[in-house]
């Protein structure tokens, strides 16, 4: 069975510095996949950045990177220059490559930036 | 704004009643996911349908059921309700093709069971 683990139930930041949100991740599959969604105060979830397990360099995407460390089962968010915006409750996913496609969600890290 | 569209956004009623969720997912997605986020268990995966046919089953209970309709909206019955089956469920789809298949959510129908 797939497990995420979210140890940081809450982070506050300073506006414009970065920030690296911990997840690490359990499975017996070679192949996953990794996701984080960012779930503001008006509870949509918003799909940020992904990272398959064979993608041998970090996904960025824009402010968002993704610190993929294999073989410790991590797979960190950094955010660069955070923003007032990026306050909002973040979380960890993973899905199996095939077969079910469903994901399994870690329990989150709310974020809260700082003027 | 993912594209996908759910249906109420707020459904407040009491327990021992039963209760639909709608679903359209974004033009094109084939699948439909349905997940559960309560205080207590977090996000969960419930349900998925493919172009119709359920696909995976994950924590569903048996008093909910769901089913995909030939125009790919999605409906998720509740019955028999009960107060800890308040939560916010949501609906994602993804696309047929193009890996690695992200699910874009919907915004959620806030249930409260009363």
């Amino acid at each position: 069975a797939q497990k995420i683990t979210q140890t940081q139930p809450g982070m506050f930041v300073q506006e414009k510095e970065a920030v690296t949100l911990d997840c690490t991740y359990d499975t017996s599959d070679q192949s996953y996949g990794l996701f984080w969604y960012k779930q503001p105060s008006s509870g949509e979830m918003i799909f940020l950045i992904y990272q398959g397990s064979y993608d041998e360099q970090n996904a960025t995407e824009g402010r968002y990177s993704l610190n993929f460390q294999k073989a410790r089962k991590s797979a960190n968010l950094v955010i660069s220059a955070s923003q007032l915006g990026d306050s909002a409750m973040y979380f960890c996913a993973m899905r199996e490559r095939t077969g079910r496609r469903a994901l399994t969600f870690g329990s989150g890290t709310r974020l809260q930036v700082q003027p | 704004d993912s594209g996908v569209t759910q249906t109420p956004k707020h459904l407040i009623t009491a327990t021992g009643q039963r209760v639909t969720l709608r679903c359209s997912p974004r033009s094109g997605d084939l699948s439909v996911y349905w997940y559960q986020q309560s205080l207590d268990q977090g996000l969960q995966f419930l349900i998925q349908y493919y172009n119709g046919e359920e696909r995976a089953k994950g924590n569903i209970l048996e008093r909910f059921s769901a089913q995909q309709f030939p125009d790919l909206h999605s409906e998720l019955n509740l019955s028999s309700l009960e107060l800890g089956d308040s939560a916010l469920y949501f609906c994602a789809s993804s696309p047929r093709t193009g890996y690695p298949y992200e699910q874009y959510f919907g915004p959620g129908t806030r249930l409260t069971v009363t």
